[in-house]
């Protein structure tokens, strides 16, 4: 079965301080993985789309890593700040049918402090 | 228009009434996307388009659940008989490319929040 699974479910951390979010996946056949940011009652936005042949890509203070063998992914965030606080949602393609799915997590919460 | 845009934005019905929520996705974008989604939870796929055609409909909890995008650009999700659990923030998406082209960005509307009493 397709899934997706992000860990933690939520993180409360310092304005400042680094920290990594977690995306595991059992989808097959594989297209992309992406990262979407979701600020509280807005939609999400697209941080990162990597495929399998890329194992990092960085937009900004965030980082995205990809590791295709073990079916995992994080997106590391750097020098956090307030703005940082929203749901961090991945998202993995898969190839069904003929056509691309988009198999959602359930995202996790960051909550950034002053 | 410059992004997808959704209405209404909020609509509060009675149990048992028909809402119909609207999406114009960005111009030229060929395909749409509906979602739902319960509050700290993730999107859940609820149907999507390919111009005018309704390529995947799984998603639909039941049959009072229908989408329709007739001219290949505005759609409308439509629920029937509405009940207090079809309550959620409805988003819908759309992108440049066609799903069996390859899985393009995502632009995602504001949303339509319904509050079923």
């Amino acid at each position: 079965k397709n899934q997706v699974e992000q860990s933690p479910q939520s993180l409360i951390i310092l304005e400042g301080k680094n920290c990594t979010l977690q995306c595991n996946y059992t989808v097959s056949p594989f297209s992309n993985l992406r990262w979407y940011k979701q600020d509280t009652g807005r939609g999400p936005v697209s941080l990162t789309i990597m495929t399998f042949s890329e194992n990092t890509k960085s937009n900004g203070r965030y980082t995205a890593t990809l590791d295709a063998d073990t079916k995992q992914s994080s997106l590391h965030i750097t020098a956090s700040q307030l703005s940082d606080s929203a749901s961090y949602i991945c998202v993995v393609t898969v190839l069904m049918d003929s056509n691309y799915q988009l198999i959602w997590g359930a995202g996790t919460k960051l909550i950034i402090k002053p | 228009g410059a992004g997808v845009s959704q209405s209404p934005r909020y609509k509060v019905t009675k149990r048992g009434q028909d809402v119909a929520l609207r999406c114009d996705p960005i111009s030229g974008h060929v395909s749409l996307y509906w979602y739902r989604q319960a509050l700290g939870q993730g999107p859940e796929f609820l149907t999507y388009f390919n111009y005018e055609a309704q390529q995947d409909k799984s998603g639909l909890p039941n049959d009072r659940f229908s989408a329709e995008r007739p001219e290949g650009s505005i759609s409308t999700l439509t629920i029937q008989r509405t009940e207090q659990r079809d309550s959620a923030m409805y988003r819908c998406a759309s992108s440049f490319l066609a799903s069996e082209v390859g899985a393009g960005e995502l632009f995602f509307g504001e949303g339509s929040r319904l509050t079923v009493l």
